[in-house]
């Protein structure tokens, strides 16, 4: 089956601990992305990627790094210096239909990882 | 001013009836638009995409209106498993990102 894969589904972090989410696609997308949800607000970005070894900072980085040395995947650390991180946190690939970048971004998202602070 | 806004709702429905939530956007480069629906605790799932002369899916309809910046989402014949959050997405030119509203909860009571 296609799709988007994280794990784990639920995630305890001690202080001071530095964890790591894993998002992994077989749908061949270039672009990926992180994004952050908190009870009652809406999406937040993380970070996104437009292509192996290459990625940017979104909205909300600090606290946040990632890495992209396979098409299929798009792991998220949540460091130490992130000071509030528990919040729902979802990956997603997308595909841009049409020509010369101008199409429809089109986004599809895995089920999710709930992170909690012990 | 937020990239998009939604009203928070809820909304809360008899089954069978028609609902309809308004969006707005703040930028007017804005290309393409969307409605995604989350239910609760899972991730969101692209329900439709807007397009500029409006479209229909069953019994859902989208409406963009340009001029005044905003999108609309018709629910016609509300279902039970119609109940989840509804948001609404914007995609500008040259974004390399999508802005999601913060959604609009609906409840469709039996």
């Amino acid at each position: 089956d296609g799709g988007i894969t994280q794990s784990p589904k639920y995630l305890f972090r001690k202080e001071g601990q530095n964890v790591t989410l894993s998002c992994e696609q077989n749908l061949n997308h270039d672009a990926m992305y992180w994004y952050r949800q908190d009870p009652g607000q809406g999406l937040r970005l993380i970070y996104y990627s437009q292509i192996v070894n290459d990625f940017q900072k979104g909205d909300i980085a600090e606290g946040y790094s990632v890495s992209r040395e396979k098409k299929e995947s798009f792991p998220l650390t949540v460091t130490s210096a992130q000071k509030n991180p528990t919040a729902f946190y979802l990956c997603a690939s997308s595909i841009r239909l049409g020509t010369s970048g101008r199409g429809r971004n089109i986004q599809y998202f895995g089920a999710g990882t709930r992170l909690s602070v012990l | 001013r937020k990239e998009v806004e939604q009203d928070p709702g809820p909304f809360n429905v008899p089954e069978g009836a028609t609902v309809a939530f308004n969006c707005t956007y703040s930028n007017s480069a804005s290309q393409s638009f969307f409605w995604y629906r989350q239910d609760c605790r899972k991730e969101p799932k692209l329900l439709m995409s807007v397009y500029s002369s409006g479209n229909e899916d069953g019994r859902f309809t989208a409406q963009l209106n340009r001029a005044s910046q905003y999108i609309s989402l018709l629910i016609r014949d509300s279902k039970l498993s119609d109940s989840a959050t509804y948001l609404c997405v914007v995609d500008q030119t040259g974004a390399n990102n999508l802005f999601f509203g913060t959604g609009t909860r609906l409840t469709v009571i039996p």
